[in-house]
């Protein structure tokens, strides 16, 4: 069956450290990914997209890479503030008629 | 300020009950879609529209019911046909409906069943 999961224990990281959030994904060949921010009881917000031929992107702080090979897409934030926790979303385009599929989430907690 | 609202923030539903959740984005976007967000699930597509006067169901369309009258606009009902519709509703829309389409979201409504 196609599934789409990401880590649902929290990351609990140490300021000014790197956090690495995973996306992995099974029996879908998407040829975008994206990554959104959702802070509790707001909307995801749009943070990063990455194609099939692209290895990594960068925005920031932030990179996302994208191993079609593994299945897997990596979120990095380097030097993480309190400000970075919250809740990160995977999105991935998905067979038909451009939906995208969404992975529950991972919740981010960077403490002081 | 350009974006998507949604009214109420908080909604409650007696059993038996439809009720009515408002979307409106003034970005000028062509696609418009409901999604439902529960604890541990990834968002998942209610509905979507590509175009004003046309929309399509997603994966769990029933028990609910859009329409697009307004290019701005975008309500969808909960009707009473709807089992479960305690959740989280959040409203998106895009530019078009494409691969590399980025979503826009309202701040969501949640709603509650008494």
């Amino acid at each position: 069956s196609q599934k789409i999961e990401q880590n649902s224990e929290a990351l609990n990281i140490q300021e000014g450290k790197t956090a690495t959030l995973t996306c992995n994904y099974t029996n879908y060949s998407p040829a975008y990914l994206q990554w959104y921010r959702q802070d509790p009881g707001r909307g995801p917000v749009f943070l990063l997209l990455i194609r099939e031929n692209e290895k990594e992107k960068r925005k920031e702080r932030l990179k996302v890479t994208f191993d079609t090979t593994l299945k897997q897409s990596l979120f990095h934030i380097t030097a993480s503030q309190p400000a970075d926790s919250a809740t990160y979303l995977c999105a991935l385009l998905g067979d038909s008629n451009y939906q995208l599929i969404w992975g529950a989430g991972t919740k981010l907690i960077i403490k002081p | 300020d350009g974006g998507i609202t949604q009214s109420p923030k908080y909604l409650f539903r007696k059993e038996g009950q439809n009720v009515t959740l408002s979307c409106e984005q003034n970005l000028n976007h062509d696609a418009m879609y409901w999604y439902r967000q529960d604890p541990g699930q990834g968002l998942r597509l209610i509905y979507y529209s590509q175009i004003v006067n046309d929309f399509q169901k997603g994966d769990i369309a029933e028990g609910y019911s859009v329409s697009r009258e307004k290019k701005e606009s975008f309500p969808l009902t909960v009707t009473s046909a709807q089992k479960n519709p305690t959740a989280f509703y959040l409203c998106a829309s895009s530019i078009e409906r494409g691969p590399t389409d980025t979503q826009y979201f309202g701040p969501g409504t949640r709603l509650t069943v008494l």
